[in-house]
C-alpha cells in the first residue's frame, strides 16, 4: 500500500470558511500533484510541485493555493469556500529523475460546501 | 502542453471475455511515458501498466496489454479474460518531466 495520506477523508463546511486539505507522503518523492475530480469523471490537474519551494498551477484554473515547505507535505488551501468547490480532491506523488516513475495516490478528500 | 482523450465514457464486457479501451494523446515533450491507471469504486488509484514512448514493443502485464501506435498518438488497453475485480474507472495518462495529465476516464463494467 502506498504511503501517501490525505486528511480529512470527508469534510462538510459552510460557505466562506477557510479550509486546508492535507497531503503527506513518506516516500521522499520530489513531485507532488493535486487533482480535482467530480464523481465518476475526469481528473483535472490544479497544482503540482517538483520540489521544495516550487509550485505551479495546473491546467484547470483553481481558486485554491498550495505550498511546499517540506518534501513530504503538500497542503491545499481554500481561503473562502464556495459551493462550486464541492468535489473530490486527490493528491499524488512520484519520484523525480525522469518521466517513467509511477505515481501513488492518496484516498482523496471529499469536500462539500453548503 | 499535454492532452489525453478517452472517447468511451462507459464500456461493458462479459466475464472471461476481452475488452479494449481507447486513448489518444498529444504532448510537446520528447521524453514521455504513457500509463493506464485503475480507480476501483471507493478505493485508491493504482497503476495498471506503463509504456515508454521510445519503445516500439508493446507493454504487457499478465492479462493487461497495450497497443501503442506512436505516429497516431494512440495508446489502447486490452484486458483479456476479464474478471469481476476488473470493474473500475480506467484512466489513460501521459507523463513528461513534470506534469502528469489524465484523460476523462472509462467506466468498465464486468457482466457475470
Amino acid at each position: 500500500e502506498a504511503d501517501i495520506y490525505q486528511t480529512p477523508r470527508y469534510l462538510v463546511i459552510g460557505t466562506g470558511k477557510k479550509i486546508t486539505l492535507e497531503c503527506s507522503q513518506t516516500m521522499g518523492h520530489d513531485k507532488m500533484y493535486w487533482y480535482q475530480q467530480d464523481p465518476g469523471m475526469e481528473l483535472h490537474l490544479i497544482h503540482y510541485s517538483y520540489g521544495v519551494n516550487s509550485t505551479e498551477k495546473g491546467d484547470l484554473s483553481s481558486e485554491s493555493t498550495v505550498s511546499r515547505i517540506r518534501t513530504e507535505h503538500f497542503p491545499l488551501t481554500l481561503e473562502s469556500a464556495r459551493p462550486s468547490h464541492t468535489s473530490q480532491y486527490l493528491c499524488a506523488s512520484r519520484q523525480g529523475g525522469g518521466s517513467h516513475t509511477e505515481a501513488f495516490f492518496g484516498q482523496g478528500t471529499r469536500l462539500t460546501v453548503v | 502542453a499535454q492532452t489525453v482523450t478517452q472517447s468511451q465514457p462507459e464500456m461493458s464486457v462479459q466475464e472471461a471475455e476481452t475488452v479494449t479501451l481507447s486513448c489518444t494523446y498529444d504532448t510537446s515533450e520528447s521524453d514521455y511515458y504513457l500509463f493506464w491507471y485503475k480507480q476501483p469504486p471507493s478505493r485508491q488509484m493504482i497503476l495498471v501498466i506503463r509504456q515508454e514512448a521510445y519503445k516500439q514493443q508493446n507493454a504487457t502485464e499478465n492479462r493487461f496489454s497495450v497497443n501503442f501506435q506512436k505516429a497516431a498518438k494512440s495508446f489502447s488497453l486490452k484486458i483479456s479474460d476479464s474478471q469481476l475485480g476488473d470493474a473500475a474507472m480506467y484512466f489513460c495518462a501521459v507523463q513528461g518531466a513534470q506534469k502528469l495529465v489524465f484523460g476523462q476516464g472509462t467506466r468498465l463494467t464486468i457482466n457475470p
